[in-house]
């Protein structure tokens, strides 16, 4: 089965540095990754994915993903924070099962963003 | 197209009461996902449909929640009856079914059974 383990449950960083969410995954073949991102009471959106293609992935908001399968990776990062950034990030891998394509998602880490 | 589109926003009962939760999905998708989000538990997936048949309802916490999808824009989850450890918020979400394909989720239902 595929399943993430995002490693922090919550990271803290000043506005204006960088951001570093962390995210494992187990996946007997290769996966299909993505990172949300939900703001207080709000659903979520999706900010970027792992199809295969380049193992560098930009997404929304400045934010972008590495894919690093001698790690089993698929960390978050951002140059630069913003208050904005402020959010619940979950990393979600695709499960397969009977042929059916399911999200399962990560625990969620908080991001906290000081002035 | 508009999203998925959970309604109601909002929801408070008395336990006991029966509770629908309704979804519509994006045009043209074709797997349709019920979560339950919790401080404790995170995001839980209950059941999961694929042309509108139910595949695995696993995650159903127990008798007394049951979901359908009637066509392929609507879906329902229901509870029945209702007790105060429901209460979270409930997501919907929506994908063309396919390894690569990211899911549409809507805005949720915050449930409060009191």
């Amino acid at each position: 089965a595929q399943s993430v383990t995002q490693l922090d449950s919550h990271v803290s960083v000043s506005e204006g540095t960088p951001v570093l969410l962390r995210c494992n995954y187990s996946s007997s073949y290769s996966p299909s990754l993505f990172w949300y991102v939900q703001h207080p009471n709000k659903g979520l959106q999706l900010l970027l994915k792992y199809t295969s293609a380049a193992t560098l992935v930009k997404g929304i908001n400045g934010f972008e993903a590495e894919f690093k399968k001698s790690e089993t990776s698929f960390h978050l990062t951002k140059p630069s924070a913003h208050m904005s950034d402020a959010a619940e990030y979950f990393c979600v891998v695709t499960s397969t099962s009977g042929g059916s394509y399911i999200p399962t998602f990560g625990r969620g880490t908080s991001l906290i963003v000081h002035p | 197209d508009a999203g998925v589109i959970q309604s109601p926003r909002h929801e408070v009962t008395e336990m006991g009461q029966e509770v629908t939760l309704r979804c519509k999905p994006i045009s043209g998708h074709n797997s349709l996902f019920w979560y339950r989000q919790t401080m404790m538990r995170g995001l839980e997936l209950l059941i999961y449909f694929n042309n509108n048949v139910p595949i695995d309802d696993s995650g159903m916490p127990e008798d007394r929640f049951s979901a359908k999808m009637p066509n392929a824009s609507f879906s329902t989850l229901k509870i029945q009856p209702s007790e105060p450890r429901d209460s979270a918020v409930y997501f919907c979400a929506s994908s063309h079914r396919g390894p690569n394909t990211e899911a549409f989720f809507g805005q949720g239902t915050r449930l409060t059974v009191v």
